[in-house]
C-alpha cells in the first residue's frame, strides 16, 4: 500500500520569500502524485499533478514541483510567496492500476503562514 | 458551471440519530469518493464508487453507509454506530475513464454532535 509523509506540520515564511514544502512517498512503482491546497472551511483545489514524463511539473498560482524517484520525493516550490498563499497544503499519491488510479492517499498536510 | 455540490454546509447530529450528507456532481464523472478530515490527520477515505450501483469500503468505513443509485449522486449516511462523527466531510469525483484526470472536490460539510 502507498503512503505519504509531509514532515512539516507548520511553516512560516515572509511575504516575497521562497517556499519549499516537502513530500515523501512510499510506493513500489511510479505513482501518480498530486499537490492540493485548502483554505479554511473549503474543499481542496488541485495545484499540480505528475503522471509521467517531465519530472518538473508546473502548476497554477506560480507553483511547481519536482518528482525525484531516487529520493521518493515530490516537493512543492514557489519562488516568491504572496500573502494569499497562506493555506494548508496536501500532498497525495495514487497507486497505478487498470484505468489509471482508483484510490488516493493523502499526507497529513502542511499549514503555511505568511508574514508581512 | 460544472462542479460538485455538497449540502448542507453545516449539520448537527443528536445522539442515536442517523444523518445523511448529500453530494451531487454535474461533471459526468464515473468515480466518486467520500473522505473524512480531522485536524492533523489529513484526509481518510470512507467509501468510493467507480460505477452506478457499486461501491467499495475505504479505510474507515465503519459507522458509515453509502448508495450510488444515480451517476451524479453519492450520498453518505453517518449512522449512530459512528461514535465520533464530528469532522469535516469532503466528497470528490473523477473521470475514471481518463487515467490522467485528478479528483475534483466539493466544499465540504462540517458535522457536529449536539
Amino acid at each position: 500500500a502507498q503512503s505519504v509523509t509531509q514532515p512539516d506540520i507548520h511553516i512560516t515564511v515572509s511575504e516575497g520569500a521562497s517556499l519549499e514544502l516537502r513530500c515523501n512517498y512510499s510506493y513500489g512503482a511510479t505513482p501518480y502524485l498530486f499537490w492540493y491546497v485548502q483554505s479554511p472551511g473549503q474543499g481542496l483545489q488541485l495545484l499540480l499533478k505528475y503522471f509521467s514524463g517531465d519530472t518538473l511539473v508546473q502548476g497554477i498560482k506560480g507553483f511547481e514541483a519536482e518528482f525525484k524517484r531516487s529520493q521518493s520525493s515530490f516537493n512543492l516550490r514557489k519562488p516568491s510567496v504572496h500573502w494569499s498563499d497562506a493555506a494548508e497544503y496536501f500532498c497525495a499519491v495514487g497507486a497505478r492500476g487498470s484505468g489509471g488510479y482508483q484510490k488516493v492517499t493523502f499526507g497529513t498536510g502542511t499549514k503555511l503562514q505568511v508574514i508581512p | 458551471d460544472g462542479g460538485i455540490t455538497q449540502s448542507p454546509k453545516y449539520l448537527f447530529r443528536k445522539e442515536g440519530q442517523n444523518v445523511t450528507l448529500s453530494c451531487e456532481q454535474n461533471l459526468n464523472h464515473d468515480a466518486m469518493y467520500w473522505y473524512r478530515q480531522d485536524p492533523g490527520q489529513g484526509l481518510r477515505l470512507i467509501y468510493y464508487s467507480q460505477i452506478v450501483n457499486d461501491f467499495q469500503k475505504g479505510d474507515i468505513a465503519e459507522g458509515y453507509s453509502v448508495s450510488r443509485e444515480k451517476k451524479e449522486s453519492f450520498p453518505l449516511t453517518v449512522t449512530s454506530a459512528q461514535k465520533n462523527p464530528t469532522a469535516f466531510y469532503l466528497c470528490a469525483s473523477r473521470d475514471s475513464l481518463n487515467p490522467n484526470q485528478p479528483q475534483h472536490f466539493g466544499d465540504g460539510t462540517r458535522l457536529s454532535i449536539l
